[in-house]
């Protein structure tokens, strides 16, 4: 079956970086686009970015454009999303998505969820 | 671009009906998709494409989608289907994806 796991969250310092990961299984990794959502405490959900299947097309929120970046590396079945200048804004779950096969991004849907990542973010 | 607005609550009595709205501009034009996600748990697909249900999710769940407005039914509604919805869309003109801001349900 489909899985998707993240992991790298924890609790790190205002203007310091991390980076989340994502391993996904049961399926061909290099078929899919994937995304990731964000979730701060309480609050709904954030779209965050999308990476093509060949990683050549990435698209980001307008909040975080310029400081997150989007990367996969399909011989690893891996995504990851590089945070940079850290904010307490950035507080939330980390949701790695998967849409349905293949290249359109039009009509986009989420059909697979990992069980998400927290960040906090201390100042 | 897309704003998505979603009614913060709804409550309703167990084996009735909830209705969740999700406006924006002419969102009619637009494949709309829904999710349940329980407290602290994962977003899960109910809806897609506005009115198709994923294998698994019972027929009590329904969708439509015109004009102003996109809707999201559950009939007959159980005390687990108490969750926060959220309805989604792909705003093409920009390439993001948009989440309205949620509704919480609660099961009397």
């Amino acid at each position: 079956q489909v899985q998707l796991v993240e992991s790298g969250g924890g609790v790190f310092q205002a203007g310091r970086s991390l980076r989340l990961s994502c391993v996904g299984s049961g399926f061909t990794f290099s078929d899919y686009g994937m995304h990731w959502v964000r979730q701060a405490p309480g609050k709904g959900l954030e779209w965050v970015a999308v990476i093509s299947l060949d990683g050549s097309n990435k698209y980001y929120a307008d909040s975080v454009r310029g400081r997150f970046t989007i990367s996969r590396d399909n011989s690893q079945n891996t995504l990851w999303l590089q945070v940079d200048s850290l904010r307490s804004e950035d507080t939330a779950v980390y949701y790695c998505a998967r849409p349905p096969p293949g290249i359109t991004l039009a009509s986009t849907k989420f059909d697979n969820w990992g069980q998400g990542s927290l960040v906090t973010v201390a100042s | 671009s897309f704003v998505l607005a979603q009614p913060p609550s709804v409550s309703v009595a167990p084996g009735k009906t909830a209705t969740f709205t999700c406006g924006a501009n002419n969102i009619g034009s637009k494949s709309v998709h829904w999710y349940q996600q329980r407290p602290g748990q994962a977003p899960v697909l109910v809806i897609y494409y506005d009115y198709v249900r994923p294998s698994g999710i019972p027929e009590r769940f329904s969708g439509s989608n015109s004009g102003n407005t996109a809707t999201l039914t559950i009939s007959r509604v159980e005390p687990g289907d108490e969750a926060d919805y959220y309805c989604q869309l792909w705003d093409s003109s920009n390439d993001r994806g948009v989440f309205g801001g949620g509704t919480k349900l609660t099961v009397l």
